[in-house]
């Protein structure tokens, strides 16, 4: 069963404006969620992350929002510039020690 | 470069054959993962060093799959008798204390 799922593929955004990434989980017992970048032929990148007690945390042009009643996450960039095209994941932590993934949305940045 | 490296960066094997990747974690970090990832999706996890102890093995971690710590430091996955749903992105990562884990390039694996 897939515990985090992100429902878009793909996301097209004008370069400038603010592209919002989504994030679904099923199981109550994550306690920590990420957000990685991938370039292809590269390794995910660490970008962003949010305890289960937060409902915000912001890092420079990166936002994620946590909404625990939901069960959703999403990720805030703002201005969207063309470097941030790439795939981005979203994972989460709380079962074990390993990392559950999401099955990415790839990030058009139009200039 | 105090990144995570991972070599080979790709790898051609013949099924049936036995392949071996070798992981060098970030010098400080005493927690090392291993994922596979295939296209279209997101890195599954496969197995879990606290240093040289391995804590946590997937279910997709066939008897074909081995890993090891040893000292605590470098990895090495190997897949023994490799099949063609081998294929796949294998990647490395480590960390310190915190859930956020540092990946390296990964091993392209291609099983013809």
């Amino acid at each position: 069963d897939q515990q985090v799922k992100q429902n878009s593929p793909s996301l097209s955004v004008q370069e400038g404006r603010i592209s919002i990434l989504n994030c679904d989980y099923t199981n109550s017992m994550f306690d920590y969620f990420l957000w990685y970048k991938k370039y292809p032929a590269e390794g995910p990148t660490f970008l962003i992350s949010i305890s289960s007690i937060k409902d915000k945390n912001e890092d420079g042009r990166f936002t994620v929002f946590l909404n625990k009643s939901a069960k959703h996450l999403s990720l805030h960039i703002v201005p969207s510039q063309p470097g941030d095209s790439a795939v981005y994941f979203c994972a989460a932590s709380g079962v074990g020690y390993q990392l559950i993934w999401g099955a990415g949305t790839k990030l058009i940045i139009k200039p | 470069d105090t990144g995570v490296s991972q070599d080979p960066r790709h790898k051609i094997t013949k099924r049936g054959q036995n392949v071996t990747f070798r992981c060098d974690p970030i010098s400080e970090h005493n927690r090392l993962y291993w994922y596979r990832q295939t296209l279209g999706q997101g890195p599954e996890f496969l197995t879990y060093f606290q240093n040289e102890a391995q804590l946590e093995k997937s279910r997709l971690l066939s008897d074909r799959f081995s890993a090891e710590r040893p000292k605590g430091s470098f990895s090495t996955l190997e897949i023994q008798r490799t099949e063609q749903g081998d294929s796949a992105m294998y990647l490395c990562a480590s960390s310190l204390s915190g859930v956020e884990a540092f990946f390296g390039q990964g091993t392209r694996l291609t099983v013809v």
